[in-house]
């Protein structure tokens, strides 16, 4: 079964700063890739997906992800994070049966 | 549109005790699911549905019973709870499997003393 890795556990940032979040998987097969974001008290939300086409792809609230399927990686960035983007996001691979696997999760915290 | 809705919000068990987390969506959805959220674990799969009748184990099925008889409702079942199943609950739903968006609700968060 596929398993997914994202790398940081907390990232800290200040306002304006640009933002990569990691996540690598371990699939060699095809695979739909997808960031989901959970804000405070709240459930989780697609941020964005991909699963064929343009390795970029953009998302809501600003945010773009970039699929390298040679690194198995399918990194998140944001230019400049504001203090709303506080919250958890979370990688989530599945290789097109029904299973969804999600990494452990890294939370931001973005200063004022 | 509700959505995909949960109840309860927030449950109290003591071990040995039974329950059932209700999930609901009125999308229309055939793929419902149910994930356990878990400190530096993210979520993991619990069991799934690709329609009405239809059931299958995810990751960490153990301790979990699932049933589909409506497209509209997934509930999950535990039948002598344990404090390793003190977690949050997220039910999700989805048009398919695969490539399509899930949906999820806003969780349960239930404890086992």
């Amino acid at each position: 079964a596929q398993s997914v890795s994202q790398h940081n556990h907390h990232v800290i940032l200040s306002e304006a700063a640009s933002l990569e979040l990691g996540c690598n998987y371990s699939y060699g097969g095809t695979v739909n890739l997808f960031w989901y974001v959970q804000y405070p008290g709240q459930h989780l939300q697609l941020l964005l997906k991909y699963f064929s086409g343009d390795p970029l792809v953009k998302g809501i609230k600003g945010f773009e992800a970039e699929f390298i399927k040679s690194k198995f990686s399918f990194n998140l960035r944001k230019p400049s994070v504001q203090w709303s983007d506080t919250a958890e996001y979370f990688c989530a691979v599945n290789a097109g049966n029904n299973d969804m696997r999600f990494g452990a999760g890294t939370r931001l915290t973005v200063k004022p | 549109n509700a959505g995909v809705t949960q109840t309860p919000k927030f449950q109290v068990l003591k071990t040995g005790q039974s329950m059932t987390l209700q999930c609901a969506q009125d999308m229309n959805h055939e793929y419902m699911s149910w994930y356990r959220q878990d400190p530096g674990m993210g979520l993991r799969l619990i069991h799934y549905s690709v329609g009405a009748g239809i059931t299958d184990q995810g990751e960490v099925p153990n301790g979990y019973n699932v049933s589909r008889s409506t497209t509209e409702d997934f509930p999950l079942r535990l039948l002598s709870a344990a404090p390793s199943q003190t977690s949050v609950y997220f039910c999700a739903s989805s048009f398919g499997r695969g490539s399509y968006e899930q949906y999820f609700g806003p969780g349960t968060r239930l404890t086992v003393t």
